[in-house]
């Protein structure tokens, strides 16, 4: 999701459905991807990682899917949990710039109970 | 420690004072890294300190901001002459390799 202003985009589900964040990305000569978790007064958490040359990375009840074609990037939740509560934020690596790191937005997700 | 601490973890100051924010990375990180957030925004990239290499000063806003990574290990950020714009959420990250960061909780700034 994209957002300008203050006003993130939210995603809301029910305990136990599986979420889905998406983000577009800016740079093409970006090759490495990374999701964070960050709730609130908190820093970001370093969920999962994916690099240019794959398409799919999954971890423990998380997946990401790389589409470089249109520059997009997902992470996907399975049976979330109230605990996944939080802000989800894309961040890229543009691969000639060294280490830092361009982040999205960021999106809202809200579980319900 | 077992993570990237910061402090001070709150900061209120007035406007016009000088302020030094802290960082400490993860013991042998190479890699140290200044973001700042504002209310409801994502990160955006301050300074970058990887080894003994030259900073990456290419995110600082105005030379009212500076940095500087002493015996590679503790970071300093420091803004003088604050501003109220400058009110915002500072974090620091380290990294042992070029790619994954690990984030402190951050200090959070807020300029009268």
């Amino acid at each position: 999701g994209e957002s300008v202003g203050l006003h993130l985009p939210t995603l809301s589900v029910q305990e136990g459905d599986n979420s889905i964040i998406n983000c577009a990305y800016s740079n093409s000569a970006s090759d490495y991807f990374i999701w964070y978790k960050q709730e609130s007064g908190k820093g970001p958490q370093f969920i999962i990682d994916i690099r240019s040359n794959m398409d799919k990375r999954q971890g423990q009840r998380v997946t990401v899917l790389l589409n470089k074609t249109v520059k997009h990037l997902s992470l996907q939740i399975a049976a979330t949990q109230p605990g996944d509560s939080a802000v989800y934020f894309c961040a890229e690596n543009i691969g000639n710039q060294g280490g830092k790191l361009i982040f999205g937005q960021g999106t809202e997700l809200s579980v319900k109970p | 420690g077992a993570g990237v601490s910061q402090s001070p973890s709150n900061k209120v100051t007035e406007k016009g004072k000088d302020v030094e924010l802290r960082c400490d990375p993860i013991s042998g990180h190479t890699a140290l890294y200044w973001y700042r957030q504002s209310l409801g925004q994502g990160l955006e990239f301050l300074i970058y300190f990887q080894g003994n290499s030259a900073p990456d000063k290419s995110g600082l806003p105005s030379d009212r901001f500076s940095a500087e990574r002493t015996g590679g290990s503790v970071s300093t950020l420091t803004i003088q002459r604050t501003q109220q714009e400058d009110s915002a959420v500072y974090l620091c990250a380290s990294s042992g390799g070029p790619e994954t960061q690990y984030f402190g909780p951050g200090t959070r700034l807020l300029v009268l």
